[in-house]
């Protein structure tokens, strides 16, 4: 089942901040969140495992929410670099499980 | 030093012809996937190999046959290739522990005209 991912895009200006919101309807192992730049290839972010820690990266954080299967992140003082398209991807099970993305949330910071 | 490396980067060929892609890493990760991102930029999951070991796969036509010769090598080759099939496929791979993510290659696009 895939996840659901919002808003579909963003528009900031640098300096603002974003949330992206990832939605499962089953009970999730662990989120992933990627961003690609267009024409490379996704890039890893991080990584939450189920038991609702907040994890950070640089101004770039995300949160899990296991009992609502939901997933955050939070990107904080935007700068130009941001921009992208955002995905999560949710595994329903162990190491080996397979990872499913959400639709994608494109994030287009403006100077 | 690319950690995983795709081959081709472009790949235009007529309908009906046979392809490969060819992924190689050097992280000493387990395990390596391929995934096919369409036009609309949705990322979906085709095959997982685990050691050499297919341990996902996904409902892909049987013309899509992965083939791991080793743990660093996942290549992906493609029979009657049709027109749905034009899409940037792209080879991952990661270690098998909860805390790792993945590493992508650069994509292959590939064309069907």
């Amino acid at each position: 089942q895939q996840p659901v991912q919002s808003p579909q895009a963003v528009i900031l200006r640098e300096g603002e901040d974003a949330v992206i919101n990832c939605s499962s309807s089953k009970a999730l192992y662990s989120v992933h969140w990627y961003r690609q730049k267009h024409g490379e290839a996704p890039v890893f972010l991080m990584i939450l495992l189920k038991g609702g820690e907040q994890k950070g990266h640089e101004k770039i954080s995300a949160s899990f929410n296991e009992k609502k299967q939901q997933s955050s992140l939070y990107l904080t003082a935007s700068q130009l670099s941001y921009s992208g398209t955002y995905f999560c991807g949710t595994r329903g099970s162990g190491n080996t499980g397979k990872l499913i993305f959400g639709q994608g949330t494109t994030l287009q910071v403006k100077p | 030093d690319t950690a995983v490396s795709q081959t081709p980067k472009y790949l235009v060929t007529q309908m009906g012809n046979d392809k490969s892609i060819k992924c190689e890493q050097n992280l000493g990760h387990d395990t390596m996937y391929w995934y096919k991102q369409d036009s609309k930029k949705f990322l979906k999951i085709m095959f997982s190999y685990n050691n050499k070991e297919l341990i996902i796969n996904e409902t892909v036509p049987n013309r899509f046959s992965p083939k791991s010769p080793d743990k660093a090598h996942l290549n992906l080759h493609i029979n009657s290739l049709e027109l749905g099939d034009s899409a940037v496929y792209f080879c991952a791979s990661s270690h098998n522990r909860d805390s790792n993510g993945y590493t992508f290659g650069s994509g292959t696009r590939l064309t069907v005209v």
